[in-house]
């Protein structure tokens, strides 16, 4: 299975600081033949479901504020909240869908400053 | 707009077996794939399985094999996932999903059922 590797664990942001997430895949998620990594970002508050906030590891997903941005390739991917407000208080977890079975990050807990 | 709504909250005992209902409305349900998906208390997402709506291929998570089961009613637009032999490990919430082919990010979620085990 891939292992994803979060880090931080958890953050403490103030409003409109910068902050930025990491995850690390244990092999490459890059799918060659055609140029995509099989990497999400998810945002997840206390009792719902996940929201997907990024696909192929860089593209926004429709709605999403564009204060959240995602970069990497291979095995090294960054989440960036540009400017923190109070809703994004949240669990962040990535995702790797390039093999079965998906495996997620175990999540970066950002809280208020 | 697109919608899943799970069946709800549900108490097992060791041994037993849970049946979870999933109902998407919105769009066409035979365009995407649905995913079951849990989360334990304080644990991190965890895949379980596909199962390909217009041919009912499926995929589990060697982790399951053996104990669940994922099925569908096209004309009822509905998947239902069928875990067996329950043991406390198994408490969580299971999550369906969509996505866009076999392979892909999940952009649309349930609510959630909580599946309790406990003697």
């Amino acid at each position: 299975d891939i292992v994803m590797t979060q880090s931080p664990d958890s953050l403490a942001v103030s409003l409109g600081e910068r902050t930025t997430i990491n995850c690390k895949s244990s092999q490459s998620v890059l799918y060659i033949s055609n140029n995509k990594n099989y990497l999400a970002w998810y945002q997840q508050k206390p009792g719902q479901p996940p929201k997907l906030l990024i696909h192929w590891a860089s593209t926004r997903e429709s709605g999403v504020p564009d204060r959240f941005s995602a970069s990497g390739s291979g095995t090294d991917f960054t989440l960036t909240i540009s400017s923190m407000q109070a809703e994004d208080v949240a669990i962040y977890y990535c995702q790797q869908y390039y093999n079965v079975p998906f495996t997620f990050g175990g999540g970066t807990k950002i809280e208020m400053k | 707009q697109v919608q899943f709504v799970q069946s709800g909250a549900e108490m097992k005992k060791p041994g037993a077996s849970v049946k979870v209902s999933c109902k998407a409305s919105g769009y066409t349900f035979i365009d995407y794939t649905i995913h079951w998906l849990r989360q334990a208390p304080g644990q991190r997402l965890e895949w379980m399985g596909w199962i390909d709506v217009d041919n009912g291929a499926t995929k589990y998570s060697q982790r399951f094999r053996g104990r669940v089961t994922m099925t569908w009613d096209r004309s009822a637009s509905t998947s239902y996932m069928d875990l067996t032999s329950l043991r406390s490990e198994d408490t969580a919430v299971y999550f369906c999903t969509r996505t866009r082919g076999d392979y892909g990010s999940s952009d649309y979620w349930g609510q959630g059922t909580l599946v309790t085990v406990s003697s």
